[in-house]
């Protein structure tokens, strides 16, 4: 059964810290996605990886494909990135996504 | 920028009556989703769409659920008796490759309450 593990669970932070967030996952997913939920409930898509490492401003997601793996790294934490962040696995073949249960960031001024 | 858009935002329902949750994909995306979320816990996958018929749908998507593309732009979800259990944040989500390693876009849910 495909099965998406995230850790930790919760996370508090104080404004400048770096911040990771840590995801598992079973063999028959072929990429990870990570995303962010914010409190209204809406999902934002931040990347999606198969391979390698990705960045996008101060977000970085890593993913280590022999050890079924991947972070989510924020340098330099703001209050506006408290939110909850997901990681997903893109397991079936029609691009059904398996959620992990996510990681609520709250980061403090 | 194309955005996937949902209504109502908000559902309020009596248990054993039927709704309809809608959902305007972008509009070049081939494939449509629809996943749940109930208040606490993960978010889980329903149903798959392409192709004007289910592609894959999970255990939940039991046979009070239905979906549809009435037209070029819509999106439904039908659920035909509703159970308390069935509330939930119900999003809808769209990508123009169906594989799992291609980005979906979800639309801002729907929060449906069954009284």
């Amino acid at each position: 059964k495909n099965e998406v593990e995230q850790s930790p669970q919760n996370l508090t932070a104080q404004e400048g810290e770096f911040i990771t967030i840590n995801c598992s996952y079973s063999v028959g997913i072929s990429a990870l996605h990570w995303l962010q939920q914010h409190p209204g409930g809406g999902i934002v898509s931040l990347f999606m990886l198969s391979s390698g490492k990705k960045k996008h401003g101060r977000l970085i997601a890593t993913i280590n494909i022999q050890e079924k793996h991947s972070s989510l790294h924020i340098t330099a934490s703001h209050p506006r990135d408290s939110a909850v962040y997901i990681c997903a696995g893109g397991g079936g073949s029609q691009g059904n996504l398996i959620f992990g249960k996510g990681t609520k960031l709250s980061v403090k001024p | 920028e194309p955005e996937v858009t949902q209504t109502p935002s908000h559902q309020v329902t009596q248990m054993g009556q039927e709704v309809i949750l809608r959902c305007v994909p972008i509009s070049n995306h081939l494939y449509f989703y629809w996943y749940r979320q109930i208040l606490g816990q993960k978010v889980e996958f329903l149903v798959s769409f392409y192709n004007n018929e289910i592609s894959e749908k999970s255990e939940i998507f039991d046979d009070q659920f239905s979906v549809e593309r009435p037209d070029g732009s819509n999106f439904t979800l039908k659920i035909r008796s509703t159970k308390l259990e069935d509330s939930a944040m119900y999003f809808c989500a769209s990508s123009d490759v169906g594989q799992g390693n291609n980005e979906q876009f979800f639309g801002p849910g729907t929060r449906l309450t069954v009284l």
